[in-house]
């Protein structure tokens, strides 16, 4: 069965730093997504991408996040300056159609923002 | 905006107990409804989903109802495995839009 996958499945890094954290969606999806679960907490939506360009975004995603589909089967999360808040469970996750409805999430990146 | 409220736990229960788990929802529109479990360690699965009012989601031995009159998703199985430790989340969807979730509820089994 097609999955999403994402690498690295645990990610550590200093203050300041810039991270790309990297999503393999399922290969005919056309919607993409990244959610962030801090530790404990529930997940919450960061973006959703589609033909290229960004869809929706939510407050949590600022001028530090960005997202890139850099060629034609990875999309990524990259953040410019880490912060220690930024400290989480990323995951990302597809579907083929809007009205599909069902998105798949991948195994997440646990970030370690130290 | 549209929201997701579960009952948080965390919930503890002997092998072979029945298990609920409650939600509720608020939406503006006619949302999909799904649970997505996430074992230790692990990512979220999709457990079950439904896509409109009155219909039955089920997968391994769990079951969810979309009761439209009462805004409720109510997670239930009958008998609860070890194996089923995990947390679980609730969550909307409206037209495939980003997904809304619960805060989540620890499911804890003793053998």
């Amino acid at each position: 069965e097609p999955e999403v996958t994402q690498t690295p499945s645990h990610q550590v890094t200093q203050m300041g730093q810039e991270v790309i954290l990297r999503c393999v969606p399922i290969s005919n999806h056309l919607y993409f997504y990244w959610y962030r679960q801090i530790l404990g907490q529930k997940v919450e939506f960061l973006v959703s991408f589609y033909n290229n360009e960004i869809s929706e975004k939510s407050e949590i995603f600022d001028d530090q996040f960005s997202v890139e589909r850099p060629d034609g089967s990875n999309f990524t999360l990259k953040i410019r300056s880490t912060k220690l808040e930024d400290s989480a469970m990323y995951f990302c996750a597809s579907n083929g159609r809007i009205s599909t409805d069902t998105q798949y999430f991948g195994p997440g990146t646990r970030l370690t923002v130290l | 905006g549209d929201s997701v409220t579960q009952m948080e736990g965390p919930v503890t229960l002997s092998e072979e107990a029945f298990l609920t788990i409650n939600c509720t929802y608020t939406a503006t529109g006619y949302p999909s409804l799904f649970w997505y479990v996430q074992y230790p360690g692990e990512g979220l699965q999709l457990l079950l989903k439904a896509t409109k009012a009155d219909d039955k989601g089920s997968n391994k031995g769990f079951e969810a109802t979309y009761r439209k009159e009462t805004t409720s998703f109510h997670l239930e199985k009958g008998s609860v495995q070890v194996s089923d430790s995990a947390v679980y989340f609730c969550a909307l969807s409206d037209r495939g839009q980003n997904f809304v979730f619960g805060p989540g509820t620890r499911l804890s089994v003793l053998p």
